[in-house]
């Protein structure tokens, strides 16, 4: 089974260039995360959607943009790449009615460094 | 607002030594308790999990206990591998959410 896939696993950007984090999941899950983890600080929502069409403001939301127009895909995307934007970027996936007690599903990441 | 906090790291052990990481939180209600691990150059993978108080979580040998009179879930092991080598997090999930606040992370290191 692959999971939570995530695309590319490394990326250099210049300051100001635009790209797109794919992420994908052959779970069928309904819930899916995005997520950014830097140094000592632990893993902080981005961005999460709830369903096919449903996406809405996590934590640290700003300089970032998502949709999800499949079940299965949830790509994020920066607009103007910031050198702040310089993280690790974990998508997650879970089927969940909203209790919590459900664990998410992590892709292995993508490594971006903004120059 | 609910927050983990977790033990500062890095903690380097020997083979076989006993690992205890604490994790305290804050939050109302009766939220749902997780310690995930990452790998070298892995994504985050679910431990062990515990969703009432005095639940029990357990997984390859690693317990927490749902201790809500004290609001901690600490981590423990009773002998430690090399392989156990890798970054803990503790996280919770609030009552009736699916949203994740997860603590800091702790490195652990296993020495053979």
């Amino acid at each position: 089974n692959a999971g939570v896939t995530q695309t590319p696993k490394f990326r250099i950007l210049k300051i100001g260039q635009s790209m797109t984090l794919q992420c994908t999941q052959d779970m069928n899950h309904n819930y899916m995360y995005w997520y950014r983890q830097d140094p000592g600080m632990g893993l902080k929502l981005i961005y999460y959607s709830v369903g096919a069409g449903i996406t809405d403001k996590g934590e640290v939301p700003n300089g970032y943009n998502v949709s999800r127009s499949t079940t299965e895909d949830f790509p994020l995307r920066l607009e103007l790449a910031a050198p702040s934007q310089t993280s690790v970027y974990f998508c997650a996936s879970s089927w969940d009615r909203g209790q919590g007690n459900q664990p998410q599903h992590f892709g292995d990441g993508t490594r971006l460094s903004i120059l | 607002g609910d927050s983990v906090t977790q033990m500062e790291g890095p903690v380097t052990l020997s083979e076989e030594a006993f690992l205890t990481i604490n994790c305290t939180y804050t939050a109302t209600g009766y939220p749902s308790l997780f310690w995930y691990v990452q790998y070298p150059g892995e994504g985050l993978q679910l431990l062990l999990k515990a969703t009432k108080a005095d639940d029990k979580g357990s997984n390859k040998g690693f317990e927490a206990t749902y201790r809500k009179e004290t609001t901690s879930f600490h981590l423990e092991k009773g002998s430690v591998q090399v392989s156990d080598s890798a970054v803990y997090f503790c996280a919770l999930s609030p009552s009736n959410d699916y949203k994740l606040s997860f603590g800091a992370g702790t490195t652990v290191t296993v020495r053979a």
